[in-house]
């Protein structure tokens, strides 16, 4: 059974540093992405990875996965306050189609 | 291009009732998905269908059911309600399954009293 595991699951940072979520799984899986949610408020699709060593980045943000190590990462450069916000990483289960399995979140606060 | 559209966006019950939620997904995209967002389990997939077909369910009981429309609009119904159920119901639409973005919508929120 496919298990994602992240963390941390809260973090809260200053202006201007830097920071890492990891996310873990433990299957092979052929797919993961990275979600946004705001409070009260639907998932925002961040990033797909697709392959081993393929990494992606929007803004502030920078997404990376290592299908041998079962790992991805989410990069936070220079933090500010419009990225405070809960993030999750989901799993494809190959054995399940579209089914994606989720990380349990990482809300992260940012402090001006 | 519209996004995924659920409605209704807020529905109050009580137990024992039984619920319709609804999710149109983006124009030409045949995967729906349904997921149950809580608290404590965080987010669960419930059921995936694509060309009308159920293609895949999660480990829910079966008062929890679905169907898809030829247009690829998909309907959940949640049966007997229990306080439990209380829950942010969000759909996911894609073109194709495998590879795809998954896009999610609004979400439903249900509170059973």
């Amino acid at each position: 059974e496919l298990k994602v595991e992240q963390n941390p699951l809260f973090l809260s940072m200053q202006e201007g540093k830097n920071y890492t979520i990891y996310c873990n799984y433990s299957t092979t899986s052929d797919r993961l992405y990275w979600y946004r949610q705001d409070p009260g408020k639907s998932l925002e699709s961040l990033f797909v990875l697709l392959s081993n060593g393929a990494v992606k980045q929007e803004g502030r943000l920078m997404a990376s996965l290592d299908t041998k190590a079962r790992l991805s990462t989410l990069h936070i450069t220079a933090a500010v306050h419009d990225l405070s916000a809960t993030y999750f990483c989901a799993v494809g289960d190959m054995e399940y189609g579209n089914k994606l399995v989720f990380g349990a979140g990482t809300i992260l606060r940012v402090k001006s | 291009k519209a996004g995924v559209t659920q409605t209704p966006r807020y529905l109050i019950k009580t137990r024992g009732q039984q619920v319709t939620l609804s999710c149109s997904p983006i124009s030409g995209h045949r995967s729906v998905s349904w997921y149950q967002q809580t608290p404590g389990q965080g987010l669960q997939f419930l059921f995936e269908y694509f060309s009308e077909t159920q293609r895949n369910k999660g480990n829910f009981p079966g008062r929890f059911s679905g169907r898809q429309f030829s247009n690829s609009r998909s309907e959940m119904n949640v049966s007997t309600l229990e306080l439990g159920d209380s829950a942010l119901y969000l759909c996911a639409s894609s073109s194709r399954t495998g590879e795809d973005t998954q896009y999610f919508g609004p979400g439903t929120r249900l509170t059973v009293l």
